[in-house]
């Protein structure tokens, strides 16, 4: 079965620190792949997408993500973190019919 | 509108109650997604939409889960005798259809809490 996976339940890092939050997806093919953020209270936006093509992906506020077929990962990176980063975050796969399936989030606390 | 909302916003009711969970997707999009999330769980798929016609209909978790959608437009969740189990976050997104890799608008979700 198809899945998505993010292997840590949350992480800190300081402001201006790098961050990397980590996606690995089960497909056989190339699966589109998304990363969202929630933020306290609100709904989930998007943050990137990767369909094909180049596979280091820019998305909003400083974001990326790199697809490597080799790992079945697409990781999200961003090189200085603000403390208005501090949310949840949460990979995606669609792989075909109707269904995103989606990873069970990482939450990232910020600290001064 | 602006947005995709959601109402109402928090819900508590009793074990064994019938609740009702309204959607208003951004107008013009075809396609609406109901998903469940769960304290420290992902978000769980429950419902598709397309138009008014839910072809996928494989995520209700039981027969006591079940939507509608009138008008392409707003749709409603109802949860029937509502468990304990059920409490969790219930989030809807609605999408410009382009085959399934559209982008996704999600609504801040209601909160339900089954005591």
């Amino acid at each position: 079965a198809q899945s998505v996976t993010q292997p840590d339940i949350h992480i800190t890092v300081s402001e201006g620190a790098s961050l990397e939050l980590r996606c690995n997806y089960s497909y056989g093919a190339t699966p589109y792949l998304f990363w969202y953020v929630q933020s306290p209270g609100q709904g989930l936006q998007l943050l990137l997408k990767y369909f094909s093509g180049d596979t280091l992906v820019q998305g909003i506020k400083g974001f990326e993500a790199e697809f490597k077929r080799s790992q079945s990962s697409f990781n999200l990176r961003k090189p200085s973190v603000h403390w208005s980063d501090a949310a949840e975050y949460f990979c995606a796969s669609y792989t075909g019919g109707f269904k995103t399936i989606f990873g069970a989030g990482t939450r990232l606390f910020v600290k001064a | 509108g602006a947005g995709v909302s959601q109402s109402p916003s928090n819900k508590v009711t009793e074990k064994g109650k019938d609740v009702e969970l309204r959607c208003d997707p951004i107008s013009g999009h075809t396609a609406l997604y109901w998903y469940r999330q769960s304290l420290g769980q992902g978000l769980e798929f429950l419902i598709y939409f397309q138009g008014n016609s839910a072809p996928d209909k494989s995520g209700l978790p039981s027969d006591r889960f079940s939507a509608e959608r009138t008008g392409g437009s707003v749709s409603t969740l109802t949860i029937q005798r509502t468990q304990q189990e059920d409490s969790a976050v219930y989030l809807c997104a609605s999408s410009s259809w382009t085959g399934g890799t559209d982008t996704q608008y999600f609504g801040p979700g209601t909160r339900l809490t089954v005591l």
